[in-house]
């Protein structure tokens, strides 16, 4: 069975902190999806990473493909209540209608 | 204009009952999608339509029957609910496939009492 693990799994940290948020497999992903998922809504693409070793920004958002195309990662610089949520990695394997998602990291940023 | 939109939002109904779940998407995308996502908030694959053709059917009960009467609409039938089909239930579309990721809609509740 495929898997996208994250980590942390939950993370509540203080305005203005950075933190970083995992996302690792053992397969290779023909490209990787980042989401955000806010309580009562379906999660939201940010950002798709294609390339290996690829660096994508997002304001405070940065990730990264990792060069070996199993592993991402997400990190956010002063964190703000409004980066609060439930972040979902996802992505599919070359050459299957697969799509899987990662088991999500539950943000919380206190003001 | 909502992108993918689903109805209802919330379902609150008894053991055995038959419901459904409507899907409508207007990006013209070619692929359409049901998930299902249990309360430790894991998203997992129930059903997948290309221009109206069943693609994916994960091991889900025969009691969910997708239908898909043209490319822009997935509804989502269940048989006979059980307490255990309470879940949150989202609807999405893809353009290409899935590698450049998911629309989403704001998903659907539902309680099985």
């Amino acid at each position: 069975t495929q898997l996208l693990e994250q980590s942390p799994q939950f993370l509540s940290i203080q305005e203005g902190e950075n933190l970083t948020v995992y996302c690792n497999s053992s397969s290779v992903f023909s490209s990787l999806q980042w989401y955000r998922q806010e309580p009562g809504e379906g999660p939201v693409l940010l950002v798709t990473v294609v390339t290996g070793g690829e660096v994508k920004k997002l304001k405070r958002l940065t990730f990264q493909f990792g060069d070996a195309r199993k592993d991402s990662s997400l990190h956010i610089t002063a964190a703000q209540p409004g980066d609060t949520g439930l972040y979902l990695c996802a992505g599919a394997t070359s050459g299957t209608y697969k799509y899987i998602f990662g088991t999500g990291t539950r943000l919380k940023v206190l003001a | 204009d909502t992108a993918v939109s689903q109805t209802p939002k919330y379902l609150v109904t008894q053991m055995g009952n038959d419901k459904s779940i409507k899907c409508e998407q207007n990006l013209g995308h070619d692929t359409m999608y049901w998930y299902k996502q249990d309360s430790k908030k894991f998203l997992k694959i129930m059903f997948s339509y290309n221009n109206k053709e069943l693609i994916i059917n994960e091991t889900v009960p025969n009691r969910f029957s997708p239908k898909s009467p043209d490319k822009a609409h997935l509804n989502l039938h269940i048989n006979s609910l059980e307490l255990g089909d309470s879940a949150v239930y989202f609807c999405a579309s893809s353009q290409q496939g899935a590698g450049y990721g998911y629309t989403f809609g704001s998903g659907t509740r539902l309680t099985v009492v």
